[in-house]
């Protein structure tokens, strides 16, 4: 079974502080995803990686940066947190292949006050 | 980009059958999946299309039309544990990046 695994399933910071959320699949993906998801947005792309140290934009990524070191694990960075930050957070991973299903973590849900 | 369009809502009966639809407009594209998400959990995979035509796997059926950019989720007898949001994503590129729709929130009552 694949395991995609975040590091907190709830997290409470204050404007301005730095936040990590960490992600780490243990079936050697070679893409790993970042996404957020709001009510009535849906699930939106944030950063996307295909290999390591290779990272794209995805659709928002103001405001976030994202770290690729080892192959299993995809960090996402809020650099100085803001209220409209807070928000449930997923990563998914994948396989390079003809059928790219995505496997998802748990989520992170973050209140930023 | 893509632009991908599904129903809010839908509600049901249980042991019946319920149609979701997804129209995408696109740039690329890969293939089509669709995934059900449970109310504060995290998206499974249920199906994956890149071909027209219908794939069937036990209760749940999805159908993909390229030329026209269309697919639906088929979900047959109806269960309360179907009660979900149903999400249709097409994905495009080397990396398979995912645009999702919005997700359709199934309600299935007694």
């Amino acid at each position: 079974d694949v395991k995609v695994t975040q590091s907190s399933r709830y997290l409470v910071k204050r404007t301005g502080e730095k936040v990590f959320l960490e992600c780490v699949q243990d079936m050697d993906h070679e893409n790993m995803f970042w996404y957020r998801q709001d009510p009535g947005l849906g699930l939106r792309l944030i950063y996307f990686s295909y290999d390591v140290k290779m990272k794209e934009k995805g659709d928002i990524p103001e405001g976030y940066s994202v770290s690729r070191e080892k192959k299993e694990r995809f960090s996402l960075i809020l650099e100085s947190a803001s209220t409209n930050q807070t928000s449930m957070y997923l990563c998914a991973s994948s396989s390079r292949g003809r059928v790219e299903t995505q496997y998802f973590g748990p989520g992170t849900r973050l209140l930023v006050l | 980009g893509q632009n991908i369009d599904q129903p809010t809502e839908m509600t049901a009966t249980e042991g019946a059958i319920v149609q979701i639809n997804c129209t995408y407009q696109t740039s690329g594209f890969n293939g089509l999946f669709w995934y059900q998400q449970h109310a504060g959990e995290a998206p499974t995979f249920l199906s994956y299309n890149v071909l027209d035509g219908l794939e069937e796997k036990g209760r749940f059926s999805s159908f993909l039309s390229r030329s026209k950019g269309y697919s639906y989720l088929l979900l047959k007898e109806l269960q309360m544990k179907d009660s979900a949001s149903y999400l249709c994503a097409v994905t495009e590129g080397s990396a398979g990046k995912s645009t999702f729709g919005d997700g359709t929130t199934l309600t299935v009552k007694p």
